[in-house]
């Protein structure tokens, strides 16, 4: 079956912008991540639904991101006032069920560039 | 907080080699670990999943160890081919929380 999905693959944009990171996660996976992965870093944890709901947030860098899962499945990231600093390969994945015991599959990232 | 380290940072073998690559992390009260596979400018493709129950798990050429009272795991890849070259990343998960990585070793196999 069809596996995680990010779009755009590629994003550039200026200084200020907003932009809106699209993830379809497997179907019928409860479980989606979204991660942010700088050059030769691993990637590092932004937020986590279950669901509807963010069950934890914490990872996200300050109240410029925000992240909406409205019915469940599709998820989108919100970067309001791009900095230069949050050019990064912006990566979601999925689990079937609560990320602790489930093996998380991810999508292949959308590469964010602010100019 | 747990935090994850990956040793080396890279790796150069000849084709045909066995080799090992290392993680530790620092809480050993992990659910379980996670080996993945990324080539330049993709996303993540996982390898294995070693849950804190088990000790190994085996993949075609790859085998994972867990050792979780010394705070390790080892990817071991047999008859290492250049299609084996890519960055290799570990991650671990402990309590409700998602994956928490290491930095990864890049790994290059020479023909």
């Amino acid at each position: 079956g069809a596996g995680v999905s990010q779009t755009p693959s590629n994003k550039v944009t200026e200084k200020g912008k907003y932009v809106e990171l699209r993830c379809d996660p497997i179907s019928g996976h409860t479980a989606l991540y979204w991660y942010r992965q700088s050059l030769g870093q691993g990637p590092e944890f932004l937020i986590y639904f279950q669901g509807t709901g963010a069950a934890d947030d914490s990872g996200l860098p300050n109240d410029r991101f925000f992240a909406v899962r409205p019915e469940g499945s599709v998820s989108t990231l919100k970067i309001q006032r791009t900095e230069r600093g949050d050019s990064a390969v912006y990566l979601c994945a999925s689990s079937d069920g609560p990320g602790s015991y489930n093996e998380q599959f991810f999508g292949p990232g959308t590469r964010l560039t602010v100019l | 907080k747990q935090e994850v380290t990956q040793i080396p940072a890279a790796l150069s073998v000849p084709e045909g080699e066995n080799l090992v690559l290392n993680c530790s992390f620092t809480d050993s009260a992990i659910y379980n670990l996670q080996w993945f596979r990324q080539d330049p400018g993709k996303g993540l493709t996982s390898l294995l999943l070693i849950q804190s129950s088990q000790r190994e798990q085996t993949s075609g050429r790859l085998n994972a160890s867990l050792d979780k009272s010394s705070g390790r795991s080892t990817l071991y890849i047999a008859a290492s081919q250049p299609g084996d070259s890519a960055t290799y990343l570990c991650a671990a998960t402990s309590g409700n929380t998602p994956l928490v990585f290491g930095k990864g070793t890049r790994l290059s196999v020479i023909a």
